[in-house]
């Protein structure tokens, strides 16, 4: 099993729809959990952070945690088609490591 | 404020040539992360320093690859020889120490190297 495990897609929606992009993680003592966009070519982009349980909103972004299930997910709201770009999961445990998934490729179709 | 350097962007060489990255981090962060990055996969940590001190290298090839941060800012990753298996992306990452849980990696742009 994967510590970090996401769905390699690729996951096409249409502009404007919600995107919803999914993470599970085996390391039940992970603290923090990141969420990166990478576009073709280039470096991750932070777009998110999350500690505690819950929902996390920033702008059309919202990063859901639940401990319990081990599940992190990404929510975009109003997809555009510059946010086709490969998502990164990552999540940090009790080694401070920040181990990433393999990325979940969105495709915004207009 | 100046992001995460690194140079070059590109690289290609011979297999069995040596090949050296630069990275130069973010002002103020003593925390540096090197990072293997293949096709289609995410980053995987080669090795982290925290001021000059490499304090994760668990997962550096050590027969091929070597780091160095001198003074603890700047920062060189080596690979003497290159094989074929090792055309990737190389990136750079920093972040402020002591932040525990929200300690936020940035990265840099990358150095794609081509072995041939």
């Amino acid at each position: 099993q994967k510590e970090v495990e996401q769905n390699s897609g690729p996951l096409s929606v249409p502009e404007g729809a919600i995107a919803s992009l999914n993470c599970t993680y085996s390391d039940r003592g992970s603290q923090s959990f990141f969420w990166y966009r990478q576009y073709s070519g280039k470096s991750p982009e932070l777009i998110m952070f999350i500690y505690s349980n819950g929902d996390k909103e920033d702008g059309r972004f919202t990063a859901q945690l639940n401990k319990a299930s081990q599940y992190v997910s990404l929510l975009i709201r109003d997809s555009q088609p510059s946010d086709s770009a490969t998502y990164l999961c990552a999540v940090r445990g009790g080694t401070d490591k920040l181990i990433f998934g393999t990325g979940t490729r969105l495709q915004v179709f207009p | 404020e100046a992001g995460v350097v690194q140079s070059p962007r590109y690289k290609i060489i011979e297999k069995k040539q040596p090949v050296a990255f630069w990275c130069n981090p973010i002002s103020g962060h003593n925390t540096l992360y090197w990072y293997l990055q293949n096709l289609g996969q995410g980053p995987e940590l080669l090795i982290r320093y925290e001021n000059e001190e490499a304090v994760d290298d668990s997962q550096l090839p050590k027969d091929r690859f070597s780091a160095e941060r001198l003074k603890g800012v700047d920062s060189t990753l080596k690979i003497q020889p290159a094989e074929l298996g090792d055309s990737a992306v190389y990136l750079c990452a920093s972040s402020l120490a002591g932040q525990g849980a929200q300690n936020i990696q940035y990265f840099g742009a990358g150095t794609r190297l081509s072995v041939l």
